[in-house]
């Protein structure tokens, strides 16, 4: 099966824009978590999708928002980018049956600089 | 909350000796327990986990780890290492029964030298 996949890998962007990342998740999985990993803060939960329902959420501002479509692909946004958003952009998706269920695969990332 | 704290920030290893790095987490429960491996730039691949069963995991890559409950720590383990394992590695845990919110340790950086 192929992997989790995340568009765009690299993105720039200037204080104030907004940004969307995509995630398409392994086939067969239905939920999907994002996470954020910068050099100060290490790796955080942003959140989880489930049947195209926020599941789990961490503790970031409500510019970080996100949302699943039916073929749970996944898309996250952040408004309002601030120069603290530059970071790792990590998605996962797990299964939810079988015996790999609650076992997370992350896609390689994308990377966003804020400028 | 759970937590996860990984105490070496930093080691270095010589190419074929021994290496364990440390993982000590804080949940209620029995948690969902795993290792992860990062190269430079790339996303977290998995290299083993626990959810019940025996302590003792054997993962990818000759890894393999022990979990202690007395001691809330899942230790990582690895015989002989090679260069290529040179990487950083993470710890986390997630919560029983649902492990898609996961709180990870701040990663160990793995040095080899030849």
């Amino acid at each position: 099966k192929a992997g989790v996949t995340q568009t765009p890998r690299y993105l720039i962007k200037t204080r104030g824009q907004q940004v969307t990342l995509s995630c398409s998740p392994i086939s067969g999985h239905r939920s999907v978590s994002w996470y954020q990993q910068t050099p100060g803060q290490g790796l955080q939960f942003l959140f989880e999708y489930f049947s195209e329902t926020q599941r789990n959420k961490g503790n970031f501002p409500g510019r970080f928002s996100g949302r699943q479509f039916s073929n749970s692909r996944s898309e996250m946004n952040v408004s309002t980018l601030e120069l603290g958003d530059s970071a790792l952009y990590l998605c996962a998706s797990s299964p939810t049956s079988g015996g790999a269920v609650g076992t997370q695969y992350f896609g390689p990332g994308t990377r966003l600089l804020v400028l | 909350a759970q937590s996860v704290t990984q105490p070496d920030i930093h080691i270095t290893v010589s190419e074929g000796a021994s290496l364990e790095l440390r993982c000590n987490y804080s949940y209620g429960a029995t948690p969902y327990l795993f290792w992860y491996v990062q190269s430079p730039g790339q996303g977290l691949q998995l290299l083993l986990k626990y959810f019940s069963g025996d302590t003792l995991v054997q993962g990818i890559k000759g890894f393999e780890a022990e979990f202690k409950r007395s001691q809330s720590s899942f230790n990582l383990r690895k015989p002989s290492v090679h260069w290529s394992d040179a990487a950083e590695y993470f710890c986390a845990v997630g919560a029983t029964g649902t492990a898609s919110k996961l709180t990870f340790g701040t990663g160990t950086r793995l040095q080899v030298t030849l």
